[in-house]
């Protein structure tokens, strides 16, 4: 049973338009969320994170908003780069153990 | 700064060999140490984890082994690969866990093909 889900395998934007990539979990306990960037045969990035007592946090280009009702976090990328295209994962941190779930990771396209 | 390591980058092993994949990290003490493998095309499974020298916690069942014989290096091993051992395996560090905040920083990766 998949804790954290990213339903959408790929997304394609256009260069200087907004990506927004998904990310739904199941543990109403999980206290701290991230976001990786990762490319081809290299580690993921960490990219950006947000507390769950919190609803959102910027850094520059990237957002991510947390919707802990919905059980939903969201990552928005504006405006997207070509260098932007990568495989995003969202993961969440388990509570009393700090471990991380991944999702399955989302790959974005950002087209010139 | 803290950096970590990893190595070999590539490796191309016979089926039924054995695997010691090193892992080391720079700049911090006592860091909490993990294993993830990458599956074509799937996400990041969680395979070791490691709070302390000589302590392990494996995650899933399998035909790897886990190793911390110092505080900042983290070996994982294998005494007979199989053919579903093939994959990306990433190492990753963190500092000890404090409710609120767990970024964990992972190294470049190694690319296992078992034959």
């Amino acid at each position: 049973d998949q804790q954290v889900k990213q339903n959408s395998p790929s997304l394609s934007v256009q260069e200087g338009r907004i990506s927004i990539l998904n990310c739904d979990y199941t543990n109403s306990m999980f206290d701290y969320f991230l976001w990786y960037k990762k490319y081809p045969a290299e580690g993921p990035t960490f990219l950006i994170s947000i507390s769950s007592i919190k609803d959102k946090n910027e850094d520059g280009r990237f957002t991510v908003f947390l919707n802990k009702s919905a059980k939903h976090l969201s990552l928005h990328i504006v405006p997207s780069q070509p260098g932007d295209s990568a495989v995003y994962f969202c993961a969440a941190s388990e509570p009393n153990t700090g471990k991380l779930i991944f999702g399955q990771g989302t790959t974005l396209q950002v087209k010139p | 700064s803290q950096t970590i390591h990893q190595w070999p980058a590539t490796l191309v092993q016979p089926v039924g060999s054995p695997l010691s994949l090193e892992c080391t990290v720079e700049g911090t003490s006592n860091p909490n140490l993990y294993w993830y493998r990458q599956a074509a095309g799937r996400g990041l499974q969680l395979l070791f984890y490691s709070v302390g020298i000589g302590q392990i916690s494996s995650e899933v069942p399998q035909n790897l082994s886990a190793s911390r014989p110092q505080d900042r290096q983290f070996i994982l091993s294998s005494k007979k690969l199989l053919l579903s051992d093939s994959g990306f395996y990433l190492c990753a560090w963190s500092a000890i866990w404090a409710s609120g905040r767990n970024e964990q920083f992972f190294g470049p990766g190694t690319r296992l093909t078992v034959l």
